[in-house]
């Protein structure tokens, strides 16, 4: 079976700042990796995704995120957050094979502080 | 450029009522999904459907039925409410990048009904 873990419920951080948002998975076979990005009121906005190549994917918002298959993360990064940042994030991995559906994390509810 | 809309957007029931939550996307995607959405849970599959005619459950499909009334709508169906399915439910549609990897196929999501069961 395949599963998400992420294992921060909340981060908080302040204008300006570096932000990580961390995330691990299990899943048989080479990954595909995922994340969205949910505003209050809104449904999932895709953000960025793994699927090979390149260890470090570049996403919208300024976002990107660093596969690492031997620690089995797949953390999302940004190297100035803004307030407008401020929402929840799931990362989401699907395992090879069409018939394998996308498996979400629980979610880490970002704020940025001005 | 409406994307995946949801009807309702909001709706109570009592336990034992029926609903169906009614989707449809206008990108001329193949794959329709429902999810719900529960607090520290994240987003469990209910029933998905990979192209039109066909069906399949999900990771929690009990209490629930769909149809996939044609390639643009996608219904969720409540027989019998009760109070554990109070939650947000999502629509959403998919298709593969051109030329790309099955599996790598990204969803469109609607903007959500809540439901709440007394």
């Amino acid at each position: 079976a395949q599963s998400v873990a992420q294992p921060e419920d909340q981060v908080n951080v302040a204008e300006g700042n570096p932000l990580t948002v961390k995330c691990t998975y299990s899943v048989s076979g080479n990954p595909y990796l995922f994340w969205y990005v949910q505003y209050p009121n809104r449904g999932l906005q895709f953000l960025l995704k793994y699927i090979t190549g390149d260890n470090l994917v570049k996403g919208s918002y300024g976002f990107e995120a660093e596969f690492n298959k031997s620690q089995t993360s797949f953390h999302l990064k940004k190297p100035s957050a803004l307030v407008s940042d401020s929402a929840l994030y799931f990362c989401a991995v699907r395992g090879p094979g069409s018939a394998r559906q996308l498996t979400f994390g629980s979610g880490t509810q970002l704020t940025v502080l001005p | 450029n409406a994307g995946v809309t949801q009807t309702p957007k909001f709706q109570v029931l009592k336990t034992g009522q029926s609903m169906t939550l009614q989707c449809a996307q206008d990108m001329n995607h193949n794959s329709m999904y429902w999810y719900r959405q529960d607090p520290g849970m994240g987003l469990r599959l209910i029933y998905y459907s990979a192209s039109e005619g066909t069906t399949d459950k999900g990771e929690v499909p009990n209490g629930y039925n769909v149809s996939r009334l044609n390639k643009r709508e996608f219904s969720l169906r409540l027989e019998s409410a009760a109070p554990s399915q109070t939650s947000v439910y999502f629509c959403a549609s998919s298709e593969p990048p051109a030329g790309g990897i099955s599996g790598a196929n990204v969803l469109t999501f609607g903007a959500g009904s809540r439901l709440t069961v007394l």
